[in-house]
């Protein structure tokens, strides 16, 4: 069956380091993944979308990366800060099934001042 | 411009009562999809209106169903409640034509608490 997988523990960083969070998938052929940010009791944010013929993406200090032969996507925030801490979503997409998402579990991300 | 707007806000409700959720889109988009969280997990897809017919479904019970109006707003029905169905019901909207790599914008959510 169709799995998505992010680190289900909390990603706890200094401010200003580099928070690295990975989301992998099986049995998946995904056209694109998307990274979506959700802050408690809200709902998610759409922050970036990479499509498989992409193997990096950047948007200001967001950089995204595409793997579909590990069928892996790291999602990279440089120069953190306590702003950030939230938790990560992303959602591999079909063509067929693209107008439906599929979320993993999300990372909560800390940045300690 | 608002964006999606969904009400309740927060809702209590016992076991074998019925809920109904409310969710308008975002203007200008004609697609809304329905998603349940539960505590600690991701959304979980539920289904999607488009034209006023549901389009595709996730793996719900037929116990939840919903309904699309011709101003594209949207309510989701829970018959028979248990107390599993305890989470945040989000409505996010998009637009059909677009869907393919376009995002989804997702409302405040709906916290549903049964006892």
């Amino acid at each position: 069956s169709q799995k998505i997988e992010q680190n289900s523990e909390a990603l706890n960083i200094q401010e200003g380091k580099t928070a690295t969070l990975t989301c992998n998938y099986t049995n998946y052929s995904p056209a694109y993944l998307q990274w979506y940010r959700q802050d408690p009791g809200r709902g998610p944010v759409f922050l970036l979308l990479i499509r498989e013929n992409e193997k990096e993406k950047r948007k200001e200090r967001l950089k995204v990366t595409f793997d579909t032969t590990l069928k892996q996507s790291l999602f990279h925030i440089t120069a953190s800060q306590p702003a950030d801490s939230a938790t990560y979503l992303c959602a591999p997409v079909h063509l067929t099934g693209r107008r439906a998402l599929t979320f993993g579990s999300g990372t909560r991300l800390q940045v300690q001042p | 411009d608002a964006g999606v707007t969904q009400s309740p806000t927060h809702l209590i409700k016992t076991r074998g009562q019925q809920v109904t959720l409310r969710c308008s889109p975002k203007s200008g988009h004609d697609t809304v999809s329905w998603y349940q969280q539960a505590l600690g997990q991701g959304p979980q897809f539920i289904f999607q209106y488009y034209e006023e017919e549901e389009r595709q479904r996730g793996n719900f019970p037929d116990r939840f169903s919903g309904h699309q109006f011709p101003n594209y707003s949207s309510e989701l029905n829970v018959n028979a409640l248990l107390l599993g169905d305890s989470a945040l019901y989000l409505c996010a909207s998009s637009k059909w034509w677009l869907a393919e790599h376009n995002e989804q914008f997702f409302g405040p959510g709906t916290r549903l608490t049964v006892l």
